[in-house]
């Protein structure tokens, strides 16, 4: 069982904005400080979105951003668009080796 | 930097294999690599990290003594490596990097398919 939960699935039609959370239910994430989001379109590597809970890598849409509330965490997508299908999975810094965990993945859908 | 993986593989259950992961662009030793699998239909999971620096190595304890990890830090190359495969072990492979520092992954290969079948 992950350390962290995520929902299976959310879904938004195109331009609106949806919320994926991530909760860890372990204290073995320390301070919870060092999340990232990466998101797997089908049969691709997964590519990173946000780091550090709401830093965003160069190269990143700025309709991506990060936020964290006590134990979970969260990414907002805004204005979503049709190549925002695909699984997403929130990564945790973790104090039980192999010291990362991930969650496990919430599907998105844009109807 | 650039993560290049080794090619799909087919394997028998009992058979051994070393697959690997060549990080190219930038050669200095400064980075952690992650071994994560993907069974089919199934999420992402850490399999274990390798430092290029000094090649301490972590393990997630439930793959310890199942895969062996190790590095070539001459040429920058991880390897996962298994002695005797399962069908279970059917899964794509990814490799990820981290600058020594980070506590996130920006660097990804494009995966290794490995199949275990008789």
């Amino acid at each position: 069982q992950s350390a962290l939960t995520q929902p299976a699935s959310v879904s938004g039609s195109p331009g609106q904005s949806i919320t994926i959370s991530c909760t860890a239910t372990s204290s073995d994430v320390g301070g919870f400080s060092h999340v990232s989001w990466h998101r797997q379109h089908q049969d691709e590597a997964p590519k990173l979105l946000i780091y550090d809970v709401n830093n965003r890598p160069s190269g990143v849409s700025d309709r991506f951003s990060g936020s964290k509330s006590g134990n979970t965490a969260s990414l907002t997508i805004s204005g979503l668009q049709a190549e925002d299908e695909g699984d997403y999975y929130c990564n945790s810094y973790t104090l039980r080796s192999p010291t990362y965990v991930f969650g496990p993945g919430t599907k998105v859908t844009v109807l | 930097v650039q993560l290049v993986q080794s090619g799909a593989e087919v394997k028998k259950p009992g058979e051994s294999l070393k697959i690997s992961c060549e990080c190219s662009g930038d050669r200095s030793v400064n980075y952690w690599i992650g071994w994560v699998r993907q069974m089919p239909g199934k999420g992402l999971e850490w399999m274990g990290i390798i430092y290029f620096g000094d090649s301490t190595t972590k393990y997630t304890p439930s793959l310890q003594g199942q895969v062996t990890i190790s590095a070539d830090t001459s040429i920058t190359t991880a390897y996962l490596q298994w002695s005797s495969l399962k069908a279970s072990d059917t899964a794509v492979y990814y490799c990820a990097g981290a600058l020594n520092g980070n506590f996130y992954f920006d660097y990804w290969g494009q995966g290794t398919l490995v199949t275990v079948s008789s």
